[in-house]
C-alpha cells in the first residue's frame, strides 16, 4: 500500500502566518490522485481539495494544494483563527485508500 | 440536502462483534461508494473498506479481511459495517463517507461518527 508521510507533525503558528504543509508518498501518486482534510475535535474530516490542486466546494482561496508525483503540498495562505487544526492527505490512486498521519496546525 | 446518519454509540467486550449504520437522510447514496473509516483516539484516519450499494460489492483493507463485513440495502438507504473479534485496539470513532462521485474515493459527505469502545 501507498503510505503517505506528512510534514511537521505539528506547527505552531499565528493567525495572518502563511503555512506549508508537506505530504509525500511512499511511491508515484498517479493522476495527482490526492486529497486534503481539515479535521477539528470531535468533528468529521473536512475536504478542503482533491485532484491536488482543486478546492472542494466553499473552500476559500486562501487554500491551495500543488504537487505531483510523490510530493504534495497544501499552503494556506494567511491564517485565520478558524483554519487552527489537523490537516490530513489521502492518496486515491491505488487501493487501499490511504491517509497520512495528519499535521497538527496550532496557535502559537 | 443528504446527510448520512450514523447509529449510535457501541460499547462491547473483547471478542464480541458490533454493527454500525450509516443511513442517507433526505435522499440516497445516488449511485456512489459509501466508505468506512476509522480513527483511534488521538489517532489518524485508516480507510476500512467501502461499498457500491447499488451491486452490493464490497472491498476491504487487507488488514481488515476477515473481521469487517460491510453491507447496504438500497431500499432503506442503509449501509452497515460490521466488525467482528473486536479487541482493544479497536477502540475507535467510526465513520461512514460517500464517495464525491463515481470513481472518485474522496469524501465531501462524511457520517457524524459512531464511538465504539471495547472494553472487558
Amino acid at each position: 500500500e501507498i503510505v503517505l508521510t506528512q510534514s511537521p507533525g505539528t506547527l505552531s503558528l499565528s493567525p495572518g502566518e502563511r503555512v506549508t504543509l508537506s505530504c509525500r508518498a511512499s511511491q508515484s501518486v498517479t493522476s495527482g490522485y490526492l486529497a486534503w482534510y481539515q479535521q477539528k475535535p470531535g468533528q468529521a474530516p473536512r475536504l478542503l481539495m482533491f485532484g491536488a490542486s482543486n478546492r472542494a466546494t466553499g473552500i476559500p482561496d486562501r487554500f491551495s494544494g500543488s504537487g505531483s508525483g510523490t510530493d504534495f503540498t497544501l499552503a494556506i495562505s494567511r491564517l485565520e483563527p478558524e483554519d487552527f487544526a489537523v490537516y490530513y492527505c489521502q492518496q486515491y490512486d491505488t487501493a487501499p485508500w490511504t491517509f497520512g498521519q495528519g499535521t497538527k496546525v496550532e496557535i502559537k | 440536502q443528504v446527510q448520512l446518519v450514523q447509529s449510535g454509540a457501541e460499547v462491547r467486550k473483547p471478542g464480541s462483534s458490533v454493527r454500525i449504520s450509516c443511513k442517507a437522510s433526505g435522499g440516497t447514496f445516488n449511485g456512489y461508494s459509501i466508505n468506512w473509516v476509522r480513527q483511534a483516539p488521538g489517532q489518524g484516519l485508516e480507510w476500512m473498506g467501502d461499498i457500491v450499494p447499488f451491486f452490493g460489492i464490497a472491498n476491504y483493507a487487507q488488514r481488515f479481511q476477515g473481521r469487517v463485513t460491510i453491507t447496504a440495502d438500497e431500499s432503506t438507504n442503509t449501509a452497515y459495517m460490521e466488525l467482528t473479534s473486536l479487541r482493544s485496539e479497536d477502540t475507535a470513532v467510526y465513520f461512514c463517507a460517500r464517495d464525491y462521485a463515481v470513481k472518485a474515493p474522496y469524501f465531501q459527505l462524511w457520517g457524524q461518527g459512531t464511538l465504539v469502545t471495547v472494553s472487558s
